[in-house]
């Protein structure tokens, strides 16, 4: 079955550490791939996403993430974070060879200390 | 504008009671979602539709059901056989399989249910 999973389910950083969360899929198929963030009390907004090209992908507020197809990984990273960045942020899977399931990790909520 | 909208915002059920939670889109997206949001578990999905009159189980669909007789509705009925309803609902839509597939899903604002 298809499954996504989030390696750190809480970090904690300093102003201006850089960032890196872990995302593995389960799918052996066409994916599509997204990073979503919750900030407190927001719904659920778009991060970046990947369909097909150039394996890293840039997003908003300064994020970006790699797809590396051999590790079915899809990792996110900031190389300062600020206190604003202070969310929960998922991982997504689409397989759009299938029945086009979205399917989301378990999250990792990060906050960032001034 | 354009928007998924969820309602109510906060629910109130009674131990025993089937309850009904609203999804209207007015994107003309045809892939409905609903996921079920708990601390520590990420959003899981109940319920899935790519057209009308069509709809799949997720993963937690036990307790749960769904109705798709129109594109822009995707109700989700949280039925007393759910052991546990107390949890944030989120209903997402997106473009399905076969028509234009680089999109991605638009959320919510959510219901909150408690059982009380």
């Amino acid at each position: 079955a298809q499954s996504v999973s989030q390696h750190n389910h809480h970090v904690i950083l300093s102003e201006a550490a850089s960032l890196e969360l872990g995302c593995n899929y389960s799918y052996g198929g066409t994916v599509n791939l997204f990073w979503y963030v919750q900030y407190p009390g927001q719904h659920l907004q778009l991060l970046l996403k990947y369909f097909s090209g150039d394996p890293l992908v840039k997003g908003i507020k300064g994020f970006e993430a790699e797809f590396i197809k051999s590790k079915f990984s899809f990792n996110l990273r900031k190389p300062s974070v600020q206190w604003s960045d202070t969310a929960e942020y998922f991982c997504a899977v689409t397989d759009i060879g299938g029945y086009n399931k979205l399917i989301f990790g378990a999250g990792t909520r990060l906050a960032v200390h001034p | 504008d354009g928007g998924i909208t969820q309602s109510p915002k906060y629910l109130f059920r009674k131990e025993g009671q089937n309850v009904t939670l609203s999804c209207e889109q007015n994107l003309n997206h045809d892939a409905m979602y609903w996921y079920r949001q708990d601390p520590g578990q990420g959003l899981r999905l109940i319920y899935y539709s790519q057209i009308v009159n069509d709809f799949q189980k997720g993963d937690i669909a036990e307790g749960y059901s769904v109705s798709r007789e129109k594109k822009e509705s995707f109700p989700l009925t949280v039925t007393s056989a759910q052991k546990n309803p107390t949890a944030f609902y989120l209903c997402a839509s997106s473009t399905p399989k076969g028509q234009n597939l680089n999109t991605e899903a638009f959320f919510g604002q959510g219901t909150r249910l408690t059982v009380v």
